[in-house]
């Protein structure tokens, strides 16, 4: 119940596409749902994140979209560059996770140019 | 703001040896800090939890003589790898939040390796 299942494992997009990557959960305790990039070698870096209360967030060229009553979320990236190469994480944290946060299993995206 | 720094980023041991990993905060007060181990194209591990001042909590089947974690103030926690083996080696990433926040901001990480 703890788990959040994290697709595709990895994705190639074209430079100027739309790069989506899904999240799923089973927790409806969790209230906070982050997306990490991370580039080889060095430590995650939050992107955007979401709480339950939206269905929607918009942050430049990213987008999170967040559907409570199926328990999913994802990540959309518009005019995907070739420096949005990375691996992409969701995760999501709440009360009774001791707001620990539990981690998809990552999602390496290639842009390619 | 919210600055999470790593030091060393990267370092090299014999086997045997303790090597000690610093995450420092270096522009808000870190109530809460994480501990993670991260391998080769693989997800992260939380390893532990610690706040300012008490004892760290160790996630299941982390070794706490191993993995020793002092959080000692606010901005500082350093984690040491005691009697380090070849095993060991991996990528170490700290993480810390601030009052009142999910938020955890990381830092660059650091690469171990034992020889």
């Amino acid at each position: 119940q703890q788990q959040v299942k994290q697709s595709p494992q990895s994705l190639i997009v074209q430079k100027g596409g739309i790069s989506i990557i899904n999240c799923a959960y089973e927790n409806t305790a969790f209230d906070y749902f982050p997306w990490y990039q991370q580039f080889p070698g060095k430590g995650p870096a939050l992107l955007i994140a979401i709480r339950p209360d939206v269905s929607e967030k918009k942050e430049g060229r990213f987008t999170i979209s967040f559907n409570k009553s199926a328990k999913q979320f994802s990540l959309h990236i518009m005019d995907s560059q070739p420096g949005d190469s990375a691996t992409y994480f969701c995760a999501a944290s709440g009360w009774n996770s001791n707001y620990q946060l539990i981690w998809g299993a990552g999602t390496k995206l290639i842009i390619k140019p | 703001g919210a600055v999470v720094s790593q030091h060393p980023s990267w370092v090299i041991c014999k086997s045997g040896t303790s090597v000690k990993i610093e995450c420092r905060s270096l522009d808000f007060q870190a109530t809460t800090m994480f501990w993670y181990r991260q391998f080769p194209k693989q997800s992260l591990m939380l390893m532990a939890t610690s706040n300012e001042g008490s004892k760290a909590t160790y996630e299941q089947g982390v070794e706490k003589d191993k993995f020793l974690i002092n959080h000692a103030s606010l901005t500082l926690s350093t984690l040491t790898v005691t009697s380090a083996h070849p095993e060991d080696s991996s990528f170490y990433i700290c993480s810390a939040t601030g009052t009142g926040g999910h938020e955890q901001f990381f830092g660059p990480g650091t690469r171990l390796t034992v020889l």
